[in-house]
């Protein structure tokens, strides 16, 4: 089983749909949980960042972690054709953690197309 | 801020032969960096840590003999791919990161596409 799993897709909406991507996880050790932004042949961009369980609202981006069931979500409002692109999620342990620090463990990404 | 970039974006090479890919930090001094490789449609997999002026720290099942790095200044990491064969073709990524408080302050390059003949 991976540590972190997440539907490929791909995700198709009409544009100023809301997009909802989730990814779900097995290591409740994990603390900080990310969103990547990947266009197609270029590194990943960093969209948000929740500490532990919450939401998270950033313009038309919203985050939510739920540590109870491992399951992260990443929402965008108001899609535009711009925001088509792979969606990674991205989490890792809490600072300090043992032969831990700073690793990502990603899911396998989202693609996303928004038709215009 | 907070610019990284990987040279060169694409390199094709006959298989035996070796290639270097180049990370660069532009506007920081970054004390960690991070190398990734990506293949079609999976997730980034970590394959080694570096901290400026120490060795390396591979992931398990990486192969640290074949995929050397090098982190000899604050803002230069390379890797070099030894003995390139087909199976190696992939997108490998870095990342860097200066004072890691925590994981998410890593900047990634743009990426390398390595396609081995």
């Amino acid at each position: 089983q991976k540590e972190v799993e997440q539907d490929p897709g791909p995700l198709s909406v009409p544009e100023g749909a809301i997009v909802s991507l989730n990814c779900t996880y097995s290591n409740s050790a994990f603390q900080y949980f990310m969103w990547y932004r990947q266009y197609s042949r270029k590194g990943p961009e960093l969209l948000m960042y929740t500490y532990s369980s919450g939401n998270k609202e950033d313009g038309r981006f919203t985050a939510q972690v739920d540590k109870s069931s491992k399951y992260i979500s990443l929402f965008i409002r108001d899609s535009q054709p711009s925001d088509s692109a792979t969606y990674l999620c991205a989490m890792s342990l809490r600072p300090g953690t043992t032969d831990s620090w700073g690793k990502l463990q990603f899911g396998a990404g989202t693609q996303v197309v928004v038709t215009p | 801020g907070a610019v990284v970039s990987q040279h060169p974006s694409w390199v094709i090479c006959k298989s035996g032969t070796s290639v270097k890919i180049e990370c660069r930090s532009l506007d920081f001094q970054a004390t960690t960096m991070f190398w990734y490789r990506q293949f079609p449609k999976q997730s980034l997999m970590l394959m080694a840590t570096s901290n400026e002026g120490s060795k390396a720290t591979y992931e398990q099942g990486v192969e640290k003999d074949k995929f050397l790095i090098n982190h000899a200044s604050l803002t230069l990491s390379t890797l070099t791919v030894t003995s390139a064969h087909p199976e190696d073709s992939s997108f490998y990524i870095c990342s860097a990161a200066s004072g890691l408080a925590v994981s998410y302050e890593q900047y990634f390059g743009p990426g390398t596409r390595l396609t081995v003949t």
